[in-house]
């Protein structure tokens, strides 16, 4: 069965505290997988997409990768601003297109 | 560019009643997808449609239902509301099917 896991569930860091969020997934042939934003109460704000093994994106202070089981969300030096629920989204091969969706970081930088 | 619009933002709504949910994709996407989100739950899909036609389902009863018309905007409604059905609703829109979803900012639905 397809699946998705993130963790960790939470993570509190001070402002400034580099770390990293964990996207594991077992899916038949992987197409892409997705990162969001999402802040309380509002809409998930795309990231990154990410289509094949040793592929690297970045965005200002985060950094995306990914191997053949797993993503990695790095957060370099983070601010206050960056609190947020981080969602990490797989799409397989035969799936007709249909995202499965990992439960989500709730990360929060402490100033 | 104008990006994905959900109405209304907010809904509260009695138990046994039914209630319709309006999502205007980004121009040009054609397909859009809804989720339910509770507090402490991930995003459950609850069903996607590509040029007007139901392409996946998720696992929710009947009640909730939707269509997409010929200028892809889309509609979702559930019927015979419970407690448990208070959520935000999620619309997404994707210009193909293999491409990032962009969202809207929600439907905040409260069964009373």
């Amino acid at each position: 069965e397809d699946q998705v896991t993130q963790s960790p569930e939470a993570l509190r860091l001070q402002e400034g505290e580099s770390s990293s969020l964990n996207c594991s997934y077992t899916v038949s042939g992987l197409r892409g997988l997705f990162w969001y934003r999402q802040d309380p109460g509002k809409g998930p704000e795309f990231l990154f997409t990410l289509y094949s093994a040793g592929e690297e994106k970045e965005k200002e202070r985060l950094k995306a990768t990914l191997t053949k089981k797993e993503s990695f969300l790095h957060i370099t030096a983070p601010k206050p601003e960056d609190s947020a629920t981080y969602l990490c989204a797989v799409q397989a091969w035969g799936s007709n297109y249909q995202l499965i969706w990992g439960a989500g970081t709730k990360l929060i930088i402490k100033p | 560019k104008a990006g994905v619009t959900q109405t209304p933002r907010y809904l509260i709504k009695t138990r046994g009643q039914q209630v319709t949910l309006s999502c205007s994709p980004i121009s040009g996407h054609r397909s859009v997808s809804w989720y339910q989100q509770t507090p402490g739950q991930g995003l459950q899909f609850l069903f996607e449609y590509f040029s007007e036609t139901q392409r996946n389902k998720g696992n929710f009863p009947g009640r909730f239902s939707g269509r997409q018309f010929s200028n892809s905007r889309s509609e979702m409604n559930v019927s015979t509301l419970e407690l448990g059905d208070s959520a935000l609703y999620l619309c997404a829109s994707s210009s193909r099917e293999d491409t990032e979803a962009f969202f809207g900012q929600g439907t905040r639905l409260t069964v009373v």
